[in-house]
Parts: structure tokens; sequence; C-alpha cells
């Protein structure tokens, strides 16, 4: 079945510091999703990319999708204590009927002040 | 809006004894997702609803674990027997649409002793 890979597991960076953590997918994607979980919470949608090669920002986070819908990055710049917390990419395979959206293991992010 | 609720928030069991957890998406939303996390690792899609009919129920532990949405609105889940290894936080989610952005409960964190 699909598998969804993400590095690193852990980053730890000093604030101010640029953070970036991968996402491969071993099936081509109909869409990437990325997702945040502060300790102690639930996983809050971040952002949706479809297009391949579509890079989008969100003010310090910067998201791409491989040219092949099979890979994606997020890479936060400047890190602030508000980033910690773990980051999941999340996709359903391209041509599947179900939509099924397979999580990755999530990248733990810890900013030190 | 309000959001997906779930309840209850926190269950302890000794294994063997049973359990059921109860979710109530977001109005109008057709998918409804039930989601196993483990301490450390990613939501493990467990089942997937679009309406009351199921879409993906292959990772279900099928001889412990089963769910409903009757009416297609709220859902139910159930464990029973429970064993240690299900020790983990339950999450639903629901989407608008299949492959959708998904929108978490708080979960349902269970301990089996």
């Amino acid at each position: 079945g699909q598998q969804v890979m993400q590095i690193p597991q852990y980053q730890h960076v000093q604030e101010g510091e640029d953070f970036t953590t991968y996402c491969n997918s071993s099936t081509t994607l109909s869409n990437i999703q990325w997702y945040k979980q502060r300790p102690g919470g639930h996983p809050v949608f971040l952002i949706q990319l479809v297009k391949s090669g579509e890079v989008k920002k969100q003010k310090r986070l910067t998201f791409q999708f491989g040219e092949a819908k099979k890979n994606s990055s997020l890479h936060i710049t400047a890190t602030q204590t508000t980033d910690v917390g773990t980051y999941f990419c999340a996709g359903p395979p391209w041509g599947g009927s179900n939509y099924k959206l397979t999580f990755g293991k999530g990248t733990l992010l810890t900013v030190n002040p | 809006e309000a959001g997906v609720a779930q309840s209850p928030r926190y269950k302890i069991i000794e294994k063997r004894q049973s359990v059921a957890f109860w979710c109530n998406p977001i109005s109008g939303h057709a998918t409804l997702y039930w989601y196993q996390q483990i301490l450390g690792q990613g939501p493990k899609l467990l089942i997937q609803f679009q309406n009351n009919g199921v879409v993906d129920d292959s990772q279900l532990p099928k001889d412990r674990f089963s769910a409903e949405r009757l009416k297609g609105v709220d859902s139910t889940l159930k464990i029973q027997p429970a064993k240690l290894e299900d020790s983990a936080v339950y999450l639903c989610a629901s989407s608008p649409e299949l492959g959708g952005e998904l929108f978490f409960g708080e979960g349902s964190r269970l301990t089996v002793l």
C-alpha cells in the first residue's frame, strides 16, 4: 500500500534559524496536505497543494509540491517558539476512488529561545 | 461554526474490556474519518465513511474494532475486547469532500491497563 515518509524525524533549532522538512510518497498523489500538531493537541490543517510544481507561501512558511507529485517540502524562515510542534504531510493517491489520506510519521520541531 | 466533537476525552480500561467513542462531525460534512494515533507516530487511518457508507476500512482490525455512522451524521467506534496495544488517541475528522481538508476533533485518549 501507499507509504508516506518524512525526514527528518526530529529537528531542534535555535530561534531565528530556518527549518525544512521533506515528505516523500511511494505513489503519485492527487494532492498534498500539511498539518501541524502542537504538543498535546490535535492536527490542524495548514495548506493543500494540488498542482505539479506548485509553491505556496503563508507568512514565514513556504510549501512546495514536486513536479512528479510524489514529494513535498515545508520550509520555515526564521523560526519562532510558536512554531514548535509536529508537522505532518498527508495525501490521497492519484486516481484512487476513495481519496484515502495517508499521513507520514511527522517531523517534530523544537525551538530553543 | 462548531468544530468536530468527540467524547469521552479520556478513558482508562483494563485489557479485555470494551470501550466506545463518539464523534459528531461538522454540520454538512459528508466524509468522516477515524484515525488512531499512537504516541510519537502519525495518524493511522482506521475507517473512512462517505455519508453512511464505508469507503475504506482496510486497516481496521475487524476482529475487535467496529464502527458505524448511522444516518450519515454521528459515528461511534467500538473496541471489544481491548488489548494493551490499543492504547492511543483516537481522532475523528470530517471533511466537506473526499480528499479535502480534514477538520480534527480533540481526540479521545485511551489507556489500556
